[in-house]
C-alpha cells in the first residue's frame, strides 16, 4: 500500500493564479482531510469528507474548496491564490473519525508570489 | 471550542537527557489524545494514543504518556533521547463522536549529540 499519496510535492503560485492539490488514498478510508502547516500554529484543519460526495468545512475553509467524487480521491481547489494561502499542505486518511488514527500524506509545499 | 496548548515551543536536549513535553487540553467531554511526530522532511506518524483504560500509555521508540484527566494533560515523556528523536511533536485531541483532531502549535526537540 501506498498510504496517502500528495502532488505536486512543492509549487510557486503568482497571486491570483488558481491550482489542485491532489490527494489520494488506497486504504479504503472513508474519512479525509486537509489540513495547513504554519509555522508555530500546528495544523488547521480546512476541509473534511465523511465518504463520497460528502464534504464539510472546517477551522480554516475561506479561499479553498474541495470534493470527494471517488472514496480514494479528495482534491483542495485554491481558486484565486493570495499570499496567505503560502504554507504546507497535508492530507489526511482514517477509517472513520471516531477512535482512528489520521495517516498523513508527505504534504506540499506552496509559496505564492 | 476545544484547544490544545503545548507549553514549549522549543526543547533542546543532550543525549540520554529525559524528555517531558507537556499538552493540556480544553474539552469537559470523553476525549481521544494523540502524540504525532514529524520528522525533518518528512510526514507526520502517530506516536502513540490514548482512548480509553489504563491512563500510561506505551508508544513506539520508547515513548509514553500519562494522561491525566482531573488535569486535562497528556504529558509525553522518554527517559533517555537519542540524537534520531530530533523532531517536531504535536499533541492532538478529538471528542468523542467529533470528527476532527485539533492540534497544539507543536514543540521542536533537538537533541545534541
Amino acid at each position: 500500500n501506498a498510504g496517502v499519496t500528495q502532488t505536486p510535492k512543492f509549487r510557486i503560485l503568482k497571486i491570483g493564479q488558481s491550482m489542485t492539490l491532489q490527494c489520494t488514498q488506497d486504504m479504503n478510508h472513508n474519512y479525509m482531510y486537509w489540513y495547513r502547516q504554519d509555522p508555530g500554529m500546528g495544523l488547521k484543519l480546512i476541509y473534511y469528507s465523511v465518504g463520497a460526495g460528502i464534504t464539510d468545512k472546517g477551522e480554516v475553509p475561506n479561499g479553498y474548496n474541495v470534493s470527494r467524487s471517488t472514496t480514494e480521491d479528495f482534491p483542495l481547489r485554491l481558486e484565486l491564490a493570495a499570499p496567505s494561502q503560502t504554507s504546507v499542505y497535508f492530507c489526511a486518511s482514517s477509517y472513520s473519525g471516531r477512535d482512528n488514527e489520521q495517516f498523513f500524506g508527505p504534504g506540499t509545499r506552496l509559496t505564492v508570489l | 471550542a476545544q484547544s490544545v496548548s503545548q507549553h514549549n515551543h522549543h526543547v533542546i536536549l543532550s543525549e540520554a537527557a529525559s524528555l517531558e513535553l507537556g499538552c493540556n487540553y480544553s474539552y469537559g467531554g470523553t476525549v481521544n489524545l494523540f502524540w504525532y511526530v514529524q520528522y525533518p522532511g518528512q510526514h507526520l506518524q502517530l506516536l502513540l494514543k490514548y482512548f480509553s483504560g489504563d491512563p500510561l500509555v506505551k508508544g513506539i521508540k520508547g515513548f509514553e504518556a500519562e494522561f491525566i484527566k482531573s488535569k486535562f494533560s497528556f504529558n509525553l515523556r522518554k527517559p533517555s533521547v537519542q540524537w534520531s528523536d530530533t523532531a517536531e511533536y504535536f499533541c492532538a485531541v478529538t471528542g468523542r463522536g467529533y470528527n476532527k483532531l485539533i492540534f497544539g502549535a507543536g514543540t521542536r526537540l533537538a537533541v545534541h549529540p
